[in-house]
């Protein structure tokens, strides 16, 4: 049983340009959400997908948007890049949607500088 | 909207000594409730969860959390406290009655152990 996997583990981008993450959840999940974790902060819900439809959206703009592939995997996409968008991004697998006590399943993070 | 709270962000404990890191929550209703730990330069670990039942939680690594609905807290403890306990752990909630599992996540504490 594979884990969750996210590419890459670290860029560096310029403010004003666009990146794409990407996350391939863990096998058997259909459901992958995306945090934000700022230096020394706790991760910030970003938004859920479950069987490639957006589920739930925390408190980030447009510009920050999201697929899901009929395999589960994922992107995250952020246009417009600012320099407070200099984080890590944390994509995490679940085995089912609409159950809040599922356990959810972390990858490693891509560390995203922007300059 | 919920909130999760950890008190201090850094403690330091000596090797062998009690382990003690505090959470409360701010919610309507009675939430889920995880404790999850982040190793440099990597993802989050679960180490326990509250969903229902006994309010004494045992999880990983010789951790154990308990529920107090009315102070609504959730603190972590361990008896002794090891040198590979050295980490950020992070207290969340997510909703019984949300779809998926949406986590509020607190600041973090990092813990730094000495020998």
């Amino acid at each position: 049983e594979t884990g969750v996997t996210q590419s890459p583990t670290h860029l560096i981008k310029t403010r004003g340009q666009q990146v794409t993450l990407r996350c391939s959840s863990q096998s058997g999940h259909n459901t992958v959400s995306w945090y934000q974790q700022a230096l020394g902060q706790g991760p910030q819900f970003i938004f859920q997908y479950y069987r490639e439809e957006e589920n739930g959206r925390g408190n980030f703009p447009p510009r920050f948007s999201g697929l899901q592939f009929p395999n589960y995997s994922s992107e995250l996409n952020v246009n417009a890049l600012e320099l407070d968008d200099s984080a890590l991004y944390l994509c995490a697998s679940s085995s089912r949607q609409g159950a809040g006590n599922t356990e959810a399943f972390f990858g490693q993070g891509t560390r995203l500088t922007v300059v | 909207a919920q909130s999760v709270t950890q008190l201090g962000s850094h403690v330091s404990v000596s090797e062998g000594a009690l382990v003690l890191l505090r959470c409360n929550y701010s919610s309507s209703v009675p939430p889920y409730l995880f404790w999850y730990v982040q190793y440099p330069n990597q993802g989050l670990q679960l180490l326990l969860k509250y969903t229902t039942g006994a309010t004494l939680v045992k999880g990983i690594n010789g951790f154990e959390a308990e529920f107090k609905k009315s102070e609504t807290s959730f603190h972590l403890t361990k008896p002794s406290a090891h040198m590979s306990d050295a980490a950020e752990y992070f207290c969340a909630v997510s909703m019984i009655k949300a779809a998926g599992n949406k986590l509020t996540f607190g600041g973090g504490t990092r813990v730094l152990v000495k020998p």
